[in-house]
């Protein structure tokens, strides 16, 4: 069964660091572009960042400089390190798998969700 | 960065109705446009993808359409598991963008 899940959630006070973890099974992640999406309480979604397969990164601007996309192939796992985390940070983050569905044109769509997990940054 | 306006933000509707979603995007992404569905809690659900075609599995009642900059989301026949969040993403350029939610309640 392709699935995603992610951990590493909790609470951190501003200015600190978290490293969030997106464990795949079904799919091969370093095959695959991979994203993460975080929402705010009461919010929309809000793009965070993707790894392509050959391992180039692309960052919202929000997040850029502060937060690092990884993957451990032997772990077959998505990463989300955060640094300098800032109150406007708080949300659920999913981790999702990007595929491309069309055999001609690069149209990517995330397919494959994670269930979230929950960053609080407060003092 | 590309922008995206959805409207409305919200809107009210029955069963059976015939509900239609825009999206703008600030400039030109030809068809690499997406349609997502959230419901309260869950993560959010990939219907649409290229601008108007069913992502595998997701209703016919759902379709999509346009191109360039002005996207539409229509549902047909309003269904009671349609009640949601409708978002449109564009994988056009890095970063990608989401629009802002649309949020359909029953009427």
């Amino acid at each position: 069964e392709v699935q995603l899940v992610e951990s590493g959630g909790g609470l951190v006070q501003p200015g600190g660091s978290l490293r969030l973890s997106c464990a795949a099974s079904g799919f091969t992640v370093s095959s695959n572009y991979m994203s993460w999406v975080r929402q705010a309480p009461g919010k929309g979604l809000e793009w965070v960042s993707v790894i392509y397969s050959g391992g180039s990164t692309y960052y919202a601007d929000s997040v850029k400089g502060r937060f690092t996309i990884s993957r451990d192939n032997s772990k077959n796992t998505l990463y989300l390190q955060m640094n300098s985390l800032r109150p406007e940070d708080t949300a659920v983050y999913y981790c999702a798998r990007a595929s491309r569905l069309d055999n001609y044109y690069y149209y990517y769509g995330l397919d494959v969700w994670g269930q979230g997990t929950t960053v609080t940054v407060s003092s | 960065d590309i922008q995206m306006t959805q409207s409305p933000s919200s809107l009210s509707a029955s069963v059976g109705d015939r509900v239609t979603i825009t999206c703008r995007t600030s400039q030109s992404i030809s068809s690499y446009l997406n349609w997502y569905q959230q419901k309260p809690g869950k993560a959010p659900k990939l219907l649409i993808y290229a601008a108007s075609s069913l992502q595998s599995g997701v209703p016919s009642r759902f379709s999509g359409s346009g191109s360039g900059t002005d996207f539409t989301l229509t549902i047909s026949s309003l269904q009671p598991e349609d009640f949601a969040t409708y978002y449109c993403q564009q994988t056009y350029s890095n970063p990608w963008t989401f629009g802002q939610g649309t949020t359909v309640e029953i009427k």
